[in-house]
């Protein structure tokens, strides 16, 4: 199956510092998405965003599909962006009914 | 608006013991899974469904059974739970596309097998 692999595995910063992360994917897809898992666990969609490059406040995200890889970039971090990103994919001969995950980057900010 | 709702929370079973875990949506979504989550690891797929009376296997299927009856609900059925199956588990439901598409999940489900 599909791989997806995510760097950095973690990643501590002080706030108000910018931070970019990481996804590769080993073929071709038609769904990649970027969750934040809170620290308490809750998993939130941040992005649908299979090519091209999409913003919504502090973060950003950009996919290169012909290249495989997308990148989470967060500006000015708050420690609520504390928890960990994954980004999840599903290949392109499938629809969008299941995603396979990557590993996650485990963020932390200090204050 | 609820989004998903996952039930129970929390959950000890013994060895051996089945239980239901509760997974409904309230947005109409055609699109339902489950998900496991252990600790260093991503979420994998156990089973989905596209649609009422539409389920298949993920990627980690063995000793869960699911169906599908409604469009609103997604049972996780545990057969016979082993340790192996302590985890967090995670339902979430999404539609089939559109301007507004992307994964809800739920709260999860934090299983202990002991």
């Amino acid at each position: 199956g599909i791989q997806v692999e995510q760097s950095p595995p973690d990643l501590i910063l002080q706030e108000g510092a910018n931070s970019t992360l990481r996804c590769n994917f080993s073929d071709s897809v038609n769904n990649l998405q970027w969750f934040h898992q809170n620290p308490w666990g809750q998993l939130i969609n941040l992005f649908y965003i299979p090519s091209g490059t999409k913003q919504n406040g502090r973060l950003s995200a950009t996919t290169v599909a012909t290249e495989r890889y997308s990148l989470l970039y967060i500006s000015s971090s708050q420690t609520t962006d504390s928890g960990v990103y994954f980004c999840a994919v599903e290949p392109w001969n499938f629809g969008n009914e299941k995603l396979t995950f990557g590993t996650g980057t485990r963020l932390t900010i200090i204050p | 608006n609820a989004g998903v709702t996952q039930t129970p929370k929390f959950q000890v079973l013994k060895t051996g013991q089945s239980m239901t875990l509760q997974c409904a949506q309230d947005m109409n979504h055609e699109y339902m899974s489950w998900y496991r989550q252990d600790p260093g690891m991503g979420l994998r797929l156990i089973h989905y469904s596209v649609g009422a009376g539409i389920t298949d296997q993920g990627e980690v299927p063995n000793g869960y059974n699911v169906s599908r009856s409604t469009t609103e609900d997604f049972p996780l059925r545990l057969l016979s739970a082993a340790p192996s199956q302590t985890s967090v588990y995670f339902c979430a439901s999404s539609s089939v596309g559109g301007p507004n598409y992307g994964y809800t999940f739920g709260s999860g489900t934090r299983l202990t097998v002991v």
